[in-house]
């Protein structure tokens, strides 16, 4: 994916573990989300970043904390891994925030055990 | 609360056959609606209707907004293999900086 990367691609961890999920874009866009994918579920929003250092909470955002100290990089914690984590984590990029500029990135897979 | 539902949520059919996908949304300050094929990886954008779009086609697949209906429908004609993916219907909201996820349409063709 042109332009955004997500990091790691797949990961297993540990119930009670924090674990750190990675997105960083060299597209120098403004807004900055976290999705998670489940069957069933579709695509549903953690926490989204309108600038440096200026974030908000999506539908989901409970157990999660999200950082951006630079424009090219946000960060997803999870800060005590849960079972109920276990998912595909999906980060997306958009230059102003509008619908149809959204980019996504291929995905972290993340089992918690 | 904003909300998209997708339906049906999968769906099984031959190579060949037509198939329509559906997304009805509750939304405030309704804008656009945008229709995503995801396939192993990331959502890839298909379209976007908006108020004065209510209807757009690319090559066998075409979107309609009925917004009285508040709903939007997705065609596929002529169905092969190559469909089969997840299709995402999303709304934006919050003066359009967030999208709203249905919960996808899992489509498979069988050869």
């Amino acid at each position: 994916d042109a332009g955004i990367t997500q990091s790691p691609r797949h990961k297993v961890t540990e119930t009670g573990t924090p674990v750190t999920l990675r997105c960083h874009q060299t597209e120098n866009h403004r807004y900055m989300y976290w999705y998670r994918q489940d069957p069933g579920h579709g695509l549903r929003l953690i926490h989204y970043s309108y600038g440096v250092k200026d974030t908000d909470k999506g539908e989901v955002s409970d157990g999660y904390s999200v950082s951006r100290s630079k424009t090219e990089d946000f960060l997803l914690t999870l800060e005590s891994a849960t079972s109920s984590q276990t998912s595909v984590y999906f980060c997306a990029i958009s230059e102003l925030g509008q619908a149809y500029g959204y980019t996504f990135g291929s995905g972290t897979r993340l089992t918690v055990v | 609360e904003d909300k998209v539902v997708q339906s049906p949520l999968s769906l099984v059919v031959h190579e060949g056959d037509t198939v329509t996908l559906n997304c009805s949304y509750e939304v405030t300050n309704f804008r656009s609606l945008l229709w995503y094929k995801q396939e192993k990886k990331a959502p890839t954008f298909l379209f976007m209707l908006t108020s004065s779009g209510i209807e757009k086609k690319s090559g066998r697949l075409s979107s309609i907004l009925d917004k009285k209906e508040l709903s939007s429908i997705l065609n596929i004609t002529a169905t092969q293999t190559g469909d089969s993916a997840i299709y995402l219907c999303a709304v934006p909201f919050q003066g359009a900086q967030k999208l709203v996820f249905g919960q996808g349409t899992r489509l498979t063709i069988n050869p």
